[in-house]
């Protein structure tokens, strides 16, 4: 089965502008989140998608932080306006259950976002 | 107190010995447990995952949970090269996804 997909891989932007990243997750994986690692810091949860309905943004830092998921499909997340502490690595990882069974996440590659 | 605490280490085993990296957490009413691999500017990898007090065994690695110490902790035996990584532990709490991760521990299995 394909993996988790996020696009870009890296992205370079200005204090002030917009940036809006992708998140593909696996076919059939109801639950899609969303975590950032700042540098040196550990991985921390930002929100969590059940098909396209949030269930948890409570780790969502502002208002300048929107995610959607239209249609329960892949996920957006847009930094509007961006500022520099927004820097790190975003990922997106997706999971499946079934019954009690939590499977755990399959993570995508990240994306390395340099706010300047 | 960290909800999810490790020793960042560098922890150091020769190859072929056994490495044991440690966990411990905060909110009792945890009931998921996953060790993750992240290789240097890789993503995570999930390599084990335990719900249940006692030992999980899958090849080379072992997951323990002791519940009421509040206590993960993963076995790598036989360690190989290829095993230096860092490796994190992550807690979910009953009906919930959102995961808690520690920060790492890296292991550096020496040839």
């Amino acid at each position: 089965e394909a993996g988790v997909t996020q696009f870009p891989s890296h992205s370079v932007i200005e204090k002030g502008q917009t940036v809006t990243l992708r998140c593909d997750p696996i076919s059939g994986h109801d639950n899609l989140y969303w975590y950032r690692r700042v540098m040196g810091k550990e991985i921390k949860f930002l929100l969590h998608f059940v098909k396209e309905s949030k269930q948890d943004e409570s780790g969502m830092p502002n208002n300048r932080f929107l995610a959607e998921r239209t249609g329960g499909t892949y996920s957006t997340l847009k930094v509007q306006p961006a500022e520099l502490e927004d820097s790190g690595v975003y990922f997106c990882a997706s999971s499946r259950r079934m019954g009690q069974v939590y499977y755990g996440y399959t993570f995508g590659s990240g994306t390395r976002l340099t706010v300047v | 107190q960290k909800e999810v605490e490790q020793n960042s280490g560098p922890l150091s085993v020769p190859e072929g010995a056994i490495a044991s990296l440690n966990c411990t957490y905060s909110d009792r009413g945890s009931q998921s447990f996953f060790w993750y691999r992240q290789y240097s500017g890789k993503s995570p990898e999930l390599i084990m995952f335990i719900y249940s007090n006692g030992d999980k065994e899958d090849g080379r690695f072992t997951a323990q949970l002791n519940k009421a110490s509040q206590y993960v902790s993963l076995l790598i035996r036989d360690s190989q090269p290829s095993d230096s990584a860092t490796y994190l532990c992550a807690v979910s709490n009953t009906g919930g996804f959102k995961t808690i991760f520690g920060a790492g521990t890296r292991l550096f299995v020496k040839a």
